[in-house]
Order: C-alpha cells, then structure tokens, then sequence
C-alpha cells in the first residue's frame, strides 16, 4: 500500500531563517506531488506541484520554493522566512493517472516568530 | 476567489440528525471531490463525483452534482460523534486536471 510522510511535524523558526520541509511516497511510482498551506480555520491553497522529476509549477508567487530531486521526494524551500509564512504545509500525492484523488500526508504546522 | 464554497461555514446538529453540506463553484469542472480534516491532521478523501455523475452514495455518504447549477450538496446521514470534523469540497477542473481547487470548508460539530 502507499504511504506519505511528512517531516517535521512542528517547527518554529525566526524570521528570515532558511527552510526546508520534506515529504516522501512509498509505494508507488511518477505520482504527480504538492505542496499546500493552510492558514488557520481556512482552506488549502496549492502552492506547488510536480507531474515529474525536476519538474516543477509555481501557483502562486511567493517566498518559497519547491524542488523534487528523486522520483518520489518533494522538498519545500525559502531561503528566508517572512511571518506571513507561517500556517500548516500539506503534501499530497496523485496517482497521475484517471484516478485524480489526492491523498494527503499528516501535515506540518511551521510557526515563524 | 475560491473556485469553491462551502455553506454553511459552520453546523452544529444532534448525534443522530443527518448534516448537509453544500458546495458552489464558477467554472466548469472535470469532477468534485469531498475531503474531510479532524482538527490538526492531514485530509481524508471521501468521495469523487465526476461531471457526467448526478449521484453517488459511500456507506452514510451521498453527494448530489448539478453541473447546471454549478453546485455539490453531501449528506451526512445518521451522524456520530466522530463525524465532527471540517469538511471540504475542492473541484478538478478541465483545464489541468491534475490539480483541485479547495474551499473555505465547513465545519461540522455533532453535539452528543
């Protein structure tokens, strides 16, 4: 069966402090990938996906950024991190095929101070 | 804006008592889909409603599509405690179908 981590679970950071989130699936293979964040309370705002390696779409411009060095590894960046940064990252996975149900990982919640 | 809203924002019912939740969105879309979230965890799907669907039931689940409305309703029937959860509709649409569009999501409470 498939599975998705995220890590870490929490993290609170300073601002302008650099950021890496990472988020790995198990069990399957070219799942297309994303990157969300929830601001407190609210929906999920797709910040990036990746139908494949090295391959990476923007959704909205901002202060991070995404990266995808292997098959089944999302990365989420910033080189330095605004408050406004702060909220709960999600990454998802798809099979990328006519089944176009995403299925979530358990989420990081970032606090930036 | 959100391509999809939820109505209400907010339902608090009886154990017992059926919920209903709706969803609107703007443009046309290639499927709907509904997610749940407990509080501080990841999403859950729950159930996928392609655009030439009408209906579609899973166990106490049953979501109504009207493409000509642009609207989604989920009915929750015989609600649990453990129901209490918010829950979200997000739309696959035609253009670049691999990505959903998420609303604001409702939140349910059911009351024992």
């Amino acid at each position: 069966s498939q599975t998705i981590h995220q890590w870490p679970a929490t993290l609170v950071q300073p601002v302008g402090s650099p950021l890496s989130l990472e988020c790995t699936v198990e069990g399957t293979s070219n799942p297309n990938l994303y990157w969300y964040r929830q601001a407190a309370g609210r929906g999920l705002q797709l910040l990036f996906y990746s139908v494949g390696i090295g391959q990476i779409s923007s959704e909205v411009p901002q202060n991070l950024s995404a990266s995808r060095p292997q098959d089944r590894q999302f990365i989420l960046s910033s080189k330095k991190l605004l408050l406004s940064d702060s909220g709960f990252y999600l990454c998802a996975w798809s099979p990328g095929t006519s089944d176009e149900t995403q299925y979530f990982g358990p989420g990081t919640r970032l606090l930036v101070l | 804006s959100q391509q999809g809203e939820e109505d209400p924002q907010a339902l608090s019912i009886q154990e017992g008592e059926n919920a209903t939740m709706n969803c609107s969105y703007k443009t046309s879309i290639n499927n709907l889909q509904w997610y749940r979230q407990n509080s501080g965890r990841g999403l859950v799907h729950l159930i996928l409603i392609r655009s030439n669907e009408r209906e579609k039931h899973s166990g106490r689940l049953r979501v109504t599509l009207d493409t000509s409305k642009k609207s989604s309703s989920l009915l929750i029937t015989a609600s649990r405690a453990a129901d209490t959860a918010s829950y979200f509709c997000a739309t696959g649409l035609i253009q670049g179908a691999q990505k959903l569009v998420f609303g604001q999501g409702t939140r349910l409470t059911i009351n024992p």
